[in-house]
């Protein structure tokens, strides 16, 4: 069975601060990695994916994420945050051929003036 | 190209009526999922579709059901609501075809956010 885990269920950051949101996963097969974002009352946006490839994968916003298969896990960073950044953020796989998603229970960053 | 719309985007329904949702996928999109957003549950997947046929399925109730039309368009339908199925109600579209050995990312609609009292 497939299962995302993220760590932490609240992160809040400073202005300007370094970030780093953990996803670890689950899996017995090869899958597709994915960082979404949610901001209040909207769906989800794609901040980056990992298909296959180098294991830095960089997206919208400033944002990367590094693939560590042996540690299994996805996490995503952004060097320095904004107000703007404040959301919540999900971590999501997809197995290899098979359209079905996993999301993690999502992180809520809260960026602090 | 227009995003994934999901209409209506607000609903209140009473206990035991019954809804329908409404998706229209990006243009040339064939897939269609459907998730259930709460705040104690996560975002849980309902099912998808794919040429007009569900392709993959959770573990949801009977009550929740679905279907696509021939232009990829696609129908949710929540009968004899309860309380608990107050929700955000979340759709997806994709590229992803049948054995194409890859997996394509989901593009969300802003989704229908359903009260039922």
């Amino acid at each position: 069975a497939q299962s995302v885990t993220q760590l932490d269920s609240q992160v809040p950051v400073f202005e300007e601060a370094p970030v780093e949101l953990r996803c670890n996963y689950s899996s017995s097969v090869s899958v597709y990695l994915f960082w979404y974002v949610q901001y209040p009352n909207q769906g989800l946006q794609l901040l980056l994916k990992y298909l296959s490839g180098s294991t830095l994968v960089k997206g919208i916003n400033g944002f990367e994420a590094e693939f560590n298969k042996s540690q299994t896990s996805f996490h995503l960073r952004k060097p320095s945050v904004h107000i703007s950044d404040t959301a919540e953020y999900f971590c999501a796989v997809s197995l290899y051929n098979f359209n079905k998603f996993y999301f993690g229970s999502g992180t809520k960053l809260n960026v602090k003036p | 190209k227009a995003g994934v719309t999901q209409t209506p985007r607000y609903l209140i329904k009473t206990r035991g009526q019954q809804v329908t949702l409404s998706c229209s996928p990006i243009s040339g999109h064939r897939s269609v999922s459907w998730y259930q957003q709460t705040p104690g549950q996560g975002l849980q997947f309902l099912f998808e579709y794919f040429s007009e046929t569900q392709r993959n399925k959770g573990n949801f109730p009977g009550r929740f059901s679905g279907r696509q039309f021939s232009n990829s368009r696609s129908e949710m339908n929540v009968s004899t609501l309860e309380l608990g199925d107050s929700a955000l109600y979340l759709c997806a579209s994709s590229l992803a075809g049948r054995g194409q050995g890859s997996s394509y990312e989901q593009y969300f609609g802003p989704g229908t956010r359903l009260t039922v009292t």
